[in-house]
């Protein structure tokens, strides 16, 4: 099974703080993803990757930075952390052949106060 | 831009009651379909996906979806409903061929009521 793990499930931060989310994909997928739920608005795509050190703008990027140095792991990172953006963060992998069935982990609902 | 339309955000069925979720997309080409869910504390799971062949796709736990081309549509279905199927259910599409990221629907929150 494809495990996808996120390294907090709760977070608190205040405003202006830089934070890190770390995602981890166990099955050597070339392909993750980060998205950001919010109640009445589904899941919106922030960034994406397909390879290491590769970085594509989803829909709604601004305030969020990425990174990817290694294929397992795919961090977002908030510069300045702001109170709208408190919400559910949710990573994806994804491999590149075959069908295109996205693994998601079981996010990190970050408050920022 | 791709867009994805839920048309039903909350809904309250009985058990045993038929289901129906609605969900159409806006992208015109080649498309992959899917169905999430996420029940209550857990992460999204994949319920079914479409991408080529019979347009009736079978999923997990009793679930089915059409695709139908002309209408745009790929709506979900059970033919009866457990309490255990309380969950928030997301459609999501992406263009055919890419591995770009999906583009889900605003969700729709089904209860069912024992």
């Amino acid at each position: 099974d494809v495990k996808v793990t996120q390294s907090s499930r709760y977070l608190v931060k205040r405003t202006g703080e830089k934070v890190f989310l770390e995602c981890v994909q166990d099955m050597d997928h070339e392909n993750m993803f980060w998205y950001r739920q919010d109640p009445g608005l589904g899941l919106r795509l922030i960034y994406f990757s397909y390879d290491v050190k590769m970085k594509e703008k989803g829909d709604i990027p601004e305030g969020y930075s990425v990174s990817r140095e290694k294929k397992e792991r795919f961090s977002l990172i908030l510069e300045s952390a702001s109170t709208n953006q408190t919400s559910m963060y949710l990573c994806a992998s994804m491999r590149t052949s075959g069908y295109y069935e996205q693994y998601f982990g079981p996010g990190t609902r970050l408050t920022v106060t | 831009a791709q867009s994805v339309s839920q048309h039903n955000h909350h809904v309250i069925l009985s058990e045993a009651a038929s289901l129906e979720l609605g969900c159409n997309y806006s992208y015109g080409g080649t498309v992959n379909l899917f169905w999430y869910v996420q029940y209550p504390g857990q992460h999204l799971q994949l319920l079914l996906k479409y991408f080529s062949g019979d347009p009736l796709v079978k999923g997990i736990k009793g679930f089915e979806a059409e695709f139908i081309k002309s209408k745009f549509s790929f709506n979900l279905r059970k033919p009866s409903v457990q309490w255990s199927d309380t969950a928030e259910y997301f459609c999501a599409v992406n263009e055919g061929g890419g591995a770009d990221g999906l583009t889900f629907g605003k969700g729709t929150h089904l209860i069912i009521q024992p």
